[in-house]
């Protein structure tokens, strides 16, 4: 199994839709990231997780909310989307907060 | 406020010839990364630079970092069509805090 893993990798839905995006990590690493690379910004640190317990919060809209049920697996729920939500999220995680990070593959969204 | 500036954000190149991705950063840290994207995939690591004048060098690519002028750069000697891609450097600011440069999107045409 690859080191981080995220599901699904495309997910088209409406602005009604609820969602979730999720990510796993089989690097034994104890923190977790979020982040949503758009095309016209740099890539934009959403949320972190150590140790199941949420760090970092980038002022994120309550319309995206992060699940950390334990150190390996990261869950984003999403409902009532806008379309400028449209974006590629990417996981990573790392073994601290001071190490490199590892990323997933992104999973791509489209909100119509 | 926590800025890191890249440039050139734009970067088009012939094969065979040299040169470097800055990388500038507004507060103090001592640990830095470079990561490579390929069109529609995900964030490769090229280099950690962890202390004052680390200097990392992967085949065709070195990196290296200063603090004090709070510099990072990455140096590409005799560029070839494979090194066609984005590059990211990542700043880490402390905590679990880190900022991410605009990214370089590097075409080396042959």
């Amino acid at each position: 199994e690859t080191g981080v893993t995220q599901t699904p990798r495309h997910l088209v839905m409406g602005m009604t839709n609820k969602k979730s995006l999720k990510c796993e990590q089989h690097l034994g690493h104890n923190a977790m990231y979020w982040y949503k690379q758009s095309a016209k910004k740099p890539l934009e640190l959403m949320f972190v997780y150590n140790f199941k317990e949420q760090t970092e919060n980038n002022s994120v809209p309550s319309r995206f909310s992060p699940e950390c049920p334990n150190s390996s697996h990261l869950f984003l729920h999403l409902h009532t989307l806008q379309p400028e939500d449209s974006a590629l999220y990417l996981c990573a995680s790392s073994q601290t907060g001071a190490n490199e990070q590892f990323f997933g593959p992104g999973t791509r969204l489209t909100v119509l | 406020e926590l800025k890191v500036e890249q440039n050139p954000l734009f970067l088009s190149m012939q094969e065979g010839k040299n040169y470097t991705i800055y990388c500038n950063y507004s507060t103090t840290s001592d640990r830095l990364y470079w990561y490579r994207q390929d069109p529609g995939k995900s964030l490769e690591s090229l280099f950690v630079l962890l202390s004052n004048g680390a200097v990392k060098q992967e085949g065709r690519l070195m990196a290296s970092l200063d603090t004090k002028a709070r510099l990072s750069t990455l140096h590409i000697t005799a560029a070839v069509h494979d090194l066609s891609a984005t590059y990211f450097c990542l700043l880490y600011t402390g905590g679990f805090k880190t900022i991410f440069g605009a990214g370089t999107r590097l075409f080396v045409k042959a």
